[in-house]
């Protein structure tokens, strides 16, 4: 079945500093993976998507991640974090090939802080 | 027009009321989905519609009732509710249904 993991529940940066929050995935096929984000009370915001192609993904709010097959994982990293950087990032992978559906299977979640 | 809207933002029900979460969009979605997020939890799939079709119910208790009444409109009716159904509702919509996701803010409701 497929899952997805986010070994990191909670993480706090300074301003300025860099990031990387981690996020593994078990699919048995390619799999298509997204990053979300959502600040407290909202609604989820696409970030970046991997489909196919290219391994290191560009996404909004200069935020990119790194499909890693060998390793099944797929990375968020940002090189300068800011203050409103801060929400849950939810990792997550689509089961694109039961009946057809976009059925998102999301990990639990990393809380980031950020300090001033 | 890219948004999402869903209402009401919060919604406070006892156990014995009926109520609606409604969801609109007016992007040329054709698949609809509606999400439950429990506090500190990722959002997990209840429904799907796709062409106004109801494709997808993540064994959801029949107390929730989807209803796609036009391609741009979504509702969920609520009955007999449990408290434990309390949490974050929330809405998406996707072109098709192999497409990224568009995400509403959500309706946070509470039942008492």
């Amino acid at each position: 079945a497929q899952s997805v993991t986010q070994p990191d529940i909670h993480i706090t940066v300074s301003e300025g500093a860099s990031l990387e929050l981690r996020c593994n995935y078990s699919y048995g096929a390619t799999p298509y993976l997204f990053w979300y984000v959502q600040s407290p009370g909202q609604g989820l915001q696409l970030l970046l998507k991997y489909f196919s192609g290219d391994t290191l993904v560009q996404g909004i709010k200069g935020f990119e991640a790194e499909f890693k097959r060998s390793q099944s994982s797929f990375n968020l990293r940002k090189p300068s974090v800011h203050w409103s950087d801060a929400a849950e990032y939810f990792c997550a992978v689509a089961n694109m090939f039961s009946g057809g559906y976009n059925k998102l299977i999301f990990g639990a979640g990393t809380r980031l802080a950020v300090h001033p | 027009d890219t948004e999402v809207t869903q209402t009401p933002k919060h919604l406070v029900m006892g156990m014995t009321n009926k109520k609606s979460l409604k969801c609109e969009q007016h992007m040329g979605h054709r698949a609809m989905y509606w999400y439950k997020q429990k506090a500190k939890k990722p959002p997990e799939l209840m429904f799907v519609y796709s062409y106004e079709k109801l494709s997808i119910n993540e064994s959801v208790p029949s107390r929730f009732s989807p209803e796609c009444p036009n391609s741009s409109l979504l509702n969920l009716h609520l009955h007999a509710l449990q408290p434990e159904d309390s949490a974050l509702y929330l809405c998406a919509s996707s072109l098709g249904l192999s497409e990224k996701l568009f995400f509403g803010s959500g309706t946070q409701l509470s039942v008492l």
